[in-house]
């Protein structure tokens, strides 16, 4: 079976501190690991893909296969970063997602 | 593009009632994907769906949910006999094609409250 894991429901940081939002997953084979974003009123977007090995909005996420996590990162938070995230994940010859419960993320300025 | 289209964007049911909840894929999509959102939860896979065949339903209630993708026109998602418990907030997700650095791109949602 497969699980995605964000063990913070929230995550308040002020303006320019450095941010990091926990995601954890179990799989048995090769995944496919993803973050999206949801800003307020607006519908769920992806901001990254760990495949694309690429920085969006000043965000990075490395996959540890190690530690099984993808933890999405930036070193200077900006106030328009709030917005709910999410990781997810799909797998081999399955192509629906399955979803963490999500971070809220509050930068206050 | 407009983008994924659902409608209605909130949607009021007595028990009892039927909900039809629909989903327009963005131009050119042929897979859709059919969420669901519990308050305080993540998004719940629900069935997966190419252009007139269900893939994967999977993560679909056994009983009173239904799901189709016809030729012609949007994807339906139908609950019949609603429960209070089925309010939620129901997403679809189309992509081009499956396989490998595929994006899903979302709707807006459908918000389904059961009185």
């Amino acid at each position: 079976a497969q699980r995605v894991t964000q063990p913070e429901k929230l995550l308040s940081v002020f303006k320019g501190a450095p941010v990091e939002l926990k995601c954890n997953y179990s799989y048995s084979g090769s995944p496919e690991l993803f973050w999206y974003v949801q800003y307020s009123r607006q519908r769920l977007q992806l901001l990254l893909r760990h495949i694309s090995r690429e920085s969006i909005k000043g965000f990075t996420a490395d996959l540890n296969k190690g530690e099984t996590s993808f933890h999405l990162k930036k070193p200077f938070a900006q106030e328009e970063d709030s917005a709910m995230y999410y990781c997810a994940l799909t797998g081999t010859g399955r192509r629906a997602l399955t979803f963490g419960s999500g971070t809220r993320l509050q930068v206050q300025p | 593009n407009a983008g994924v289209m659902q409608n209605p964007r909130h949607l009021v049911r007595r028990r009892g009632q039927e909900a039809r909840l629909r989903c327009s894929p963005m131009k050119g999509h042929s897979h859709v994907y059919w969420y669901r959102q519990l308050p305080e939860e993540g998004l719940k896979f629900m069935v997966y769906l190419q252009k007139e065949n269900i893939i994967d339903e999977s993560g679909m209630p056994k009983e009173r949910f239904s799901a189709e993708f016809p030729k012609e026109g949007p994807s339906i998602l139908r609950i019949q006999q609603v429960v209070r418990g089925d309010s939620a907030a129901y997403f679809c997700a189309s992509s081009s094609r499956t396989g490998m650095n595929t994006e899903a791109f979302f709707g807006q949602g459908t918000r389904l409250t059961v009185v």
